[in-house]
Protein backbone atom coordinates (compact mmCIF):
# COMPACT_ATOMS: atom_id res chain seq x y z
CA UNK A 1 0.00 0.00 0.00
CA UNK A 2 1.36 3.71 -0.16
CA UNK A 3 3.09 4.51 2.72
CA UNK A 4 5.60 7.48 3.81
CA UNK A 5 8.21 5.93 6.61
CA UNK A 6 9.99 8.74 8.74
CA UNK A 7 13.18 7.93 10.73
CA UNK A 8 16.34 10.04 11.60
CA UNK A 9 15.00 11.70 14.37
CA UNK A 10 16.69 12.12 17.85
CA UNK A 11 18.16 14.46 20.51
CA UNK A 12 20.74 17.16 19.22
CA UNK A 13 21.89 20.13 21.38
CA UNK A 14 21.74 23.67 19.56
CA UNK A 15 23.87 24.38 17.05
CA UNK A 16 23.75 20.70 16.16
CA UNK A 17 22.50 18.91 12.94
CA UNK A 18 20.52 15.60 12.49
CA UNK A 19 19.59 14.42 8.79
CA UNK A 20 16.05 12.97 8.92
CA UNK A 21 15.20 10.27 5.93
CA UNK A 22 11.67 9.33 4.49
CA UNK A 23 11.25 5.86 2.86
CA UNK A 24 8.13 5.79 0.16
CA UNK A 25 6.36 2.54 -1.34
CA UNK A 26 3.82 1.55 -2.93
CA UNK A 27 3.96 4.62 -5.87
CA UNK A 28 5.77 5.51 -7.98
CA UNK A 29 8.24 8.35 -5.85
CA UNK A 30 10.82 9.17 -9.12
CA UNK A 31 7.31 11.32 -10.15
CA UNK A 32 5.87 12.76 -7.37
CA UNK A 33 6.89 16.37 -5.72
CA UNK A 34 7.76 15.58 -1.92
CA UNK A 35 7.15 17.91 1.25
CA UNK A 36 8.43 18.55 4.89
CA UNK A 37 5.99 19.61 7.14
CA UNK A 38 6.69 20.11 10.78
CA UNK A 39 4.26 20.58 13.95
CA UNK A 40 6.01 21.99 17.24
CA UNK A 41 4.29 20.45 20.42
CA UNK A 42 1.11 21.31 20.86
CA UNK A 43 0.84 23.71 18.49
CA UNK A 44 -0.25 23.91 14.48
CA UNK A 45 1.42 22.63 10.81
CA UNK A 46 4.01 24.66 9.31
CA UNK A 47 5.28 23.86 5.70
CA UNK A 48 9.01 23.51 5.57
CA UNK A 49 10.16 22.70 2.31
CA UNK A 50 9.26 21.19 -1.32
CA UNK A 51 11.12 19.00 -4.08
CA UNK A 52 9.34 18.66 -7.41
CA UNK A 53 10.27 15.20 -8.78
CA UNK A 54 12.85 15.73 -10.53
CA UNK A 55 14.92 17.55 -7.54
CA UNK A 56 15.59 20.39 -10.33
CA UNK A 57 14.59 23.09 -7.46
CA UNK A 58 14.06 23.51 -3.89
CA UNK A 59 11.75 25.51 -2.14
CA UNK A 60 11.88 26.71 1.67
CA UNK A 61 10.02 28.29 4.23
CA UNK A 62 12.19 31.45 5.37
CA UNK A 63 12.15 30.17 8.59
CA UNK A 64 15.07 27.50 8.00
CA UNK A 65 16.14 28.44 4.70
CA UNK A 66 20.12 28.46 4.87
CA UNK A 67 19.85 26.52 7.51
CA UNK A 68 18.03 23.12 6.18
CA UNK A 69 17.87 21.46 3.23
CA UNK A 70 15.89 19.00 1.34
CA UNK A 71 16.69 15.89 -1.19
CA UNK A 72 15.89 13.33 -2.52
CA UNK A 73 17.31 9.56 -3.80
CA UNK A 74 15.21 8.17 -6.84
CA UNK A 75 17.41 4.91 -6.52
CA UNK A 76 16.50 4.17 -3.13
CA UNK A 77 12.76 5.92 -2.78
CA UNK A 78 13.94 8.22 -0.15
CA UNK A 79 13.74 11.53 0.45
CA UNK A 80 15.96 13.59 2.93
CA UNK A 81 16.10 16.81 4.95
CA UNK A 82 19.30 17.68 6.71
CA UNK A 83 19.27 20.42 9.04
CA UNK A 84 21.90 22.12 10.36
CA UNK A 85 22.24 24.89 13.08
CA UNK A 86 19.80 23.67 14.77
CA UNK A 87 17.98 25.96 17.60
CA UNK A 88 15.54 25.18 20.31
CA UNK A 89 12.92 26.38 18.06
CA UNK A 90 13.24 23.29 15.97
CA UNK A 91 11.82 21.41 18.23
CA UNK A 92 9.05 18.86 16.36
CA UNK A 93 7.74 16.19 14.90
CA UNK A 94 8.55 16.53 11.04
CA UNK A 95 6.07 14.52 8.53
CA UNK A 96 6.92 13.88 4.81
CA UNK A 97 3.63 14.30 2.76
CA UNK A 98 3.34 13.67 -1.05
CA UNK A 99 2.09 17.00 -3.47
CA UNK A 100 -1.06 16.08 -5.05
CA UNK A 101 0.58 16.84 -8.30
CA UNK A 102 -1.53 19.13 -10.12
CA UNK A 103 -3.00 20.42 -6.55
CA UNK A 104 -0.97 22.15 -4.15
CA UNK A 105 -1.96 20.07 -1.58
CA UNK A 106 -1.15 17.05 0.30
CA UNK A 107 -2.50 13.72 -0.01
CA UNK A 108 -0.26 11.18 2.30
CA UNK A 109 1.99 11.98 5.18
CA UNK A 110 4.25 9.79 6.99
CA UNK A 111 3.27 9.32 10.74
CA UNK A 112 6.10 11.66 11.75
CA UNK A 113 10.04 11.32 13.44
CA UNK A 114 10.45 13.64 16.43
CA UNK A 115 13.75 16.16 16.78
CA UNK A 116 13.91 17.16 19.81
CA UNK A 117 16.92 20.32 19.84
CA UNK A 118 17.89 20.69 23.52
CA UNK A 119 21.08 21.35 25.76
CA UNK B 1 4.85 33.70 4.97
CA UNK B 2 2.31 34.75 8.01
CA UNK B 3 0.19 31.75 9.31
CA UNK B 4 -3.73 32.02 8.12
CA UNK B 5 -6.30 33.25 11.04
CA UNK B 6 -8.51 30.50 12.22
CA UNK B 7 -10.99 30.16 14.95
CA UNK B 8 -8.76 28.54 18.23
CA UNK B 9 -12.06 26.27 18.62
CA UNK B 10 -15.97 25.80 17.12
CA UNK B 11 -18.14 23.32 18.60
CA UNK B 12 -21.80 21.53 17.53
CA UNK B 13 -24.49 19.19 18.62
CA UNK B 14 -24.35 15.69 16.64
CA UNK B 15 -26.23 16.00 13.52
CA UNK B 16 -25.55 19.93 13.38
CA UNK B 17 -23.56 21.71 11.23
CA UNK B 18 -20.41 24.03 11.71
CA UNK B 19 -17.92 25.99 10.07
CA UNK B 20 -14.50 26.63 10.05
CA UNK B 21 -13.15 29.96 8.38
CA UNK B 22 -9.67 30.04 7.43
CA UNK B 23 -8.62 33.78 6.76
CA UNK B 24 -5.41 34.84 4.40
CA UNK B 25 -4.26 37.64 2.27
CA UNK B 26 -4.47 38.30 -1.75
CA UNK B 27 -1.35 36.82 -1.46
CA UNK B 28 -2.55 33.27 -0.69
CA UNK B 29 -5.82 32.31 0.06
CA UNK B 30 -7.27 35.04 -2.23
CA UNK B 31 -4.65 34.82 -5.08
CA UNK B 32 -5.23 30.65 -5.52
CA UNK B 33 -8.02 28.27 -5.44
CA UNK B 34 -5.14 26.34 -3.73
CA UNK B 35 -6.91 25.73 -0.30
CA UNK B 36 -6.51 22.63 1.17
CA UNK B 37 -8.04 20.86 4.83
CA UNK B 38 -6.64 18.58 6.65
CA UNK B 39 -8.05 16.56 10.04
CA UNK B 40 -5.44 15.55 12.59
CA UNK B 41 -6.32 13.05 15.49
CA UNK B 42 -4.41 13.30 18.63
CA UNK B 43 -0.89 11.37 18.12
CA UNK B 44 -2.00 10.78 14.21
CA UNK B 45 -0.61 12.39 11.10
CA UNK B 46 -3.07 14.92 9.26
CA UNK B 47 -5.29 13.12 6.61
CA UNK B 48 -6.43 15.55 3.74
CA UNK B 49 -10.28 16.18 3.75
CA UNK B 50 -10.54 19.01 0.80
CA UNK B 51 -8.41 20.34 -1.66
CA UNK B 52 -8.71 22.66 -4.66
CA UNK B 53 -11.12 24.78 -2.13
CA UNK B 54 -14.01 22.25 -2.95
CA UNK B 55 -12.55 18.99 -3.88
CA UNK B 56 -12.87 16.04 -1.59
CA UNK B 57 -10.40 12.94 -1.87
CA UNK B 58 -11.63 9.74 -2.73
CA UNK B 59 -13.07 8.00 0.66
CA UNK B 60 -13.41 11.19 2.44
CA UNK B 61 -17.83 12.08 3.04
CA UNK B 62 -19.75 14.39 1.40
CA UNK B 63 -20.50 15.70 5.10
CA UNK B 64 -17.33 17.96 4.56
CA UNK B 65 -17.78 20.77 2.22
CA UNK B 66 -15.52 23.81 1.19
CA UNK B 67 -15.89 26.93 0.11
CA UNK B 68 -14.09 30.32 -0.72
CA UNK B 69 -14.93 34.23 -0.58
CA UNK B 70 -12.07 36.55 -1.40
CA UNK B 71 -9.47 35.91 1.07
CA UNK B 72 -11.17 33.60 3.28
CA UNK B 73 -12.07 29.83 2.91
CA UNK B 74 -14.60 28.07 4.88
CA UNK B 75 -14.91 24.04 5.73
CA UNK B 76 -18.52 22.82 6.68
CA UNK B 77 -19.21 19.47 8.14
CA UNK B 78 -22.57 18.63 8.07
CA UNK B 79 -24.91 16.52 10.26
CA UNK B 80 -22.19 16.08 12.95
CA UNK B 81 -20.84 13.17 14.35
CA UNK B 82 -18.79 12.26 17.13
CA UNK B 83 -15.97 11.29 15.70
CA UNK B 84 -15.39 14.42 13.62
CA UNK B 85 -14.50 15.86 17.06
CA UNK B 86 -10.56 16.71 16.43
CA UNK B 87 -8.44 19.20 15.37
CA UNK B 88 -8.55 20.61 11.81
CA UNK B 89 -6.16 23.06 9.95
CA UNK B 90 -6.62 25.03 6.11
CA UNK B 91 -3.41 25.33 3.95
CA UNK B 92 -3.21 27.62 1.20
CA UNK B 93 -0.32 27.92 -1.55
CA UNK B 94 1.34 31.39 -1.52
CA UNK B 95 3.40 31.50 -5.14
CA UNK B 96 6.70 30.59 -5.76
CA UNK B 97 6.15 27.03 -4.48
CA UNK B 98 5.31 27.90 -0.95
CA UNK B 99 2.58 27.35 1.41
CA UNK B 100 1.08 28.49 4.51
CA UNK B 101 -1.43 27.14 7.18
CA UNK B 102 -3.60 27.73 9.74
CA UNK B 103 -3.18 27.88 12.93
CA UNK B 104 -5.50 25.01 13.50
CA UNK B 105 -9.19 24.58 15.05
CA UNK B 106 -10.52 22.45 17.58
CA UNK B 107 -13.75 21.38 16.54
CA UNK B 108 -15.74 19.94 20.20
CA UNK B 109 -19.17 17.54 19.63
CA UNK B 110 -21.41 18.24 22.56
Amino acid sequence: QVQLVESGGGVVQPGGSLRLSCAASGFTFSSCGMHWVRQAPGKGLEWMAFIPFDGTNKYYADSVKGRFTISRDTSKNTLYLQMNSLRTEDTAIYYCAKDLHGHYSFDIWGQGTMATVSS
Amino acid sequence: QSALSQPRSVSGSPGQSVTISCTGTSSDVGGYNSVSWYQQHPGKAPKLMIYDVSKRPSGVPDRFSGSKSGNTASLTISGLQAEDETDYYCCSYAGSYTWVFGGGTKLTVL
